[in-house]
């Protein structure tokens, strides 16, 4: 079974511009949710998906949006980029609505703001 | 809130001897801890969870961990620790029955010296 798939893996932007990534789960997995990995900040919760819903969001400004489709795909958009975007962002999939499952994360995509 | 407290950014052990990464968590109710690693330019990848029942756990590749509720700890260990071992270490937790999304500690970077 493939893994999760993140694309692509590597980004430069400059400030101002918008970028989107995208996120292919774990085949059968209906969950995805997006982190955010600083050196400063470690691994931060962006949002998750459920069934095309967001069902959870973490502490970010309104920049950071994001859907679902109904394959389960999802994507994620930082739009006005800032310096202080630049991270790996990591996605991660799960089977369902279970809290005790397991999440499978992605190599990421590493954003480079300039 | 829930919240995870790594202690030590950086674990030095030799090859051989046993490794021990700290973890101590706090949460509403009944918690669900995780270990992840972490490889250069890689994602994460699970090592082992405590859901409910034996204090031990038993993970991938030789790894273990002790969940004491007394201490609220959670601490990852493995026997004999191989250079390959080497790698940034999260532990997470989710309490039960509520919001889905991962809170990480700050992460252990982990070598092992031949």
């Amino acid at each position: 079974k493939a893994g999760v798939t993140q694309t692509p893996r590597y980004l430069i932007k400059t400030r101002g511009q918008q970028v989107t990534l995208s996120c292919s789960p774990i085949s059968g997995h209906r969950s995805v949710s997006w982190y955010q990995q600083t050196p400063g900040q470690g691994l931060q919760f962006l949002f998750e998906y459920f069934s095309e819903t967001q069902r959870n969001k973490g502490n970010f400004p309104g920049r950071f949006s994001g859907r679902q489709f109904s394959n389960s795909r999802s994507e994620m958009n930082v739009s006005t980029l800032e310096l202080g975007d630049s991270a790996l962002y990591l996605c991660a999939s799960s089977p369902g609505q279970g809290d005790r499952n397991i999440q499978y994360f992605g190599a990421g995509t590493r954003l480079s703001v300039l | 809130a829930q919240s995870v407290a790594q202690p030590e950014d950086q674990v030095n052990v030799a090859e051989g001897n046993p490794l021990t990464v700290k973890c101590t968590y706090s949460v509403s109710g009944n918690p669900y801890l995780f270990w992840y690693v972490q490889y250069p330019n890689r994602g994460l990848q699970f090592l082992l969870k405590y859901i409910t029942g034996d204090n031990l756990v038993k993970g991938s590749y030789g790894f273990e961990a002790e969940f004491n509720k007394s201490q609220t700890s959670f601490h990852l260990k493995k026997p004999s620790a191989l250079v390959s071992d080497s790698a940034l270490y999260f532990c997470a937790v989710r309490a039960s029955g509520s919001a889905r999304q991962l809170t990480f500690g700050s992460g252990t970077q982990l070598t092992v010296l031949p």
